[in-house]
């Protein structure tokens, strides 16, 4: 069965620290890896995905994702955090059936 | 492009009684999706629509959810009678095209329906 496990369940930054959230995944197939991102009172947003081919992944607002096949991970990363990062990010895998599994969230606290 | 668009935003029941969640999801897009998110954990796919068909609904307590999409376009989920473990946000989610992985595998979200059950 697939599933998705999130290394940090809260995170405290101040501005200006770098960032990486960890995720490990659970499939024995072909996967589709996501980032969402949900910003307080706002809905679940694509942060960045990884289908096939340069395993480094470049999303929005300056976050990345690296994904490690035989570690079965896909960590996001990002070198400097603003306050406006604060939010919950949610690591998801998609396989051949079309279903996400989410990871059960990180909440990031940006403190200014 | 329009989003996917949910209603009510937030309802607030007791026990027993009934709601009903409406989902319109992007145009042209086949797949449609209804996850459970309870608070502190991600989502939770409760059922899976490619066109008017059930792909999925492993996870859907039957007993008491219920879903369909008759048009392949919108889609209604209800709950009958509630309990107060069914508090949670209610996403509905679309792509567009079927279940072969591709690059176009992207979900895209409403903005959910907030559950009070009291």
């Amino acid at each position: 069965a697939q599933s998705v496990s999130q290394h940090n369940h809260h995170v405290i930054l101040s501005e200006a620290a770098s960032l990486e959230l960890g995720c490990n995944y659970s499939y024995g197939g072909t996967v589709n890896l996501f980032w969402y991102v949900q910003y307080p009172g706002q809905h679940l947003q694509l942060l960045l995905k990884y289908f096939s081919g340069d395993p480094l992944v470049k999303g929005i607002k300056g976050f990345e994702a690296e994904f490690i096949k035989s570690k079965f991970s896909f960590n996001l990363r990002k070198p400097s955090v603003q306050w406006s990062d604060t939010a919950e990010y949610f690591c998801a895998v998609m396989g051949n059936t079309g279903k996400l599994i989410f990871g059960q969230g990180t909440t990031l606290q940006v403190k200014p | 492009e329009a989003g996917v668009a949910q209603s009510p935003r937030y309802k607030i029941i007791e026990k027993r009684q009934s709601v009903a969640f409406w989902c319109n999801p992007i145009s042209g897009h086949a797949t449609l999706y209804w996850y459970q998110q309870i608070l502190g954990q991600g989502p939770k796919l409760l059922i899976q629509f490619q066109n008017n068909g059930v792909v999925d609904d492993s996870q859907l307590p039957k007993d008491r959810f219920s879903a369909e999409r008759l048009k392949g376009v919108d889609s209604t989920l209800k709950i009958q009678p509630a309990k107060l473990e069914d508090s949670a946000v209610y996403l509905c989610a679309s792509r567009p095209f079927g279940l072969a992985v591709s690059s176009y595998n992207e979900q895209f979200f409403g903005p959910g329906t907030r559950l009070t059950v009291l």
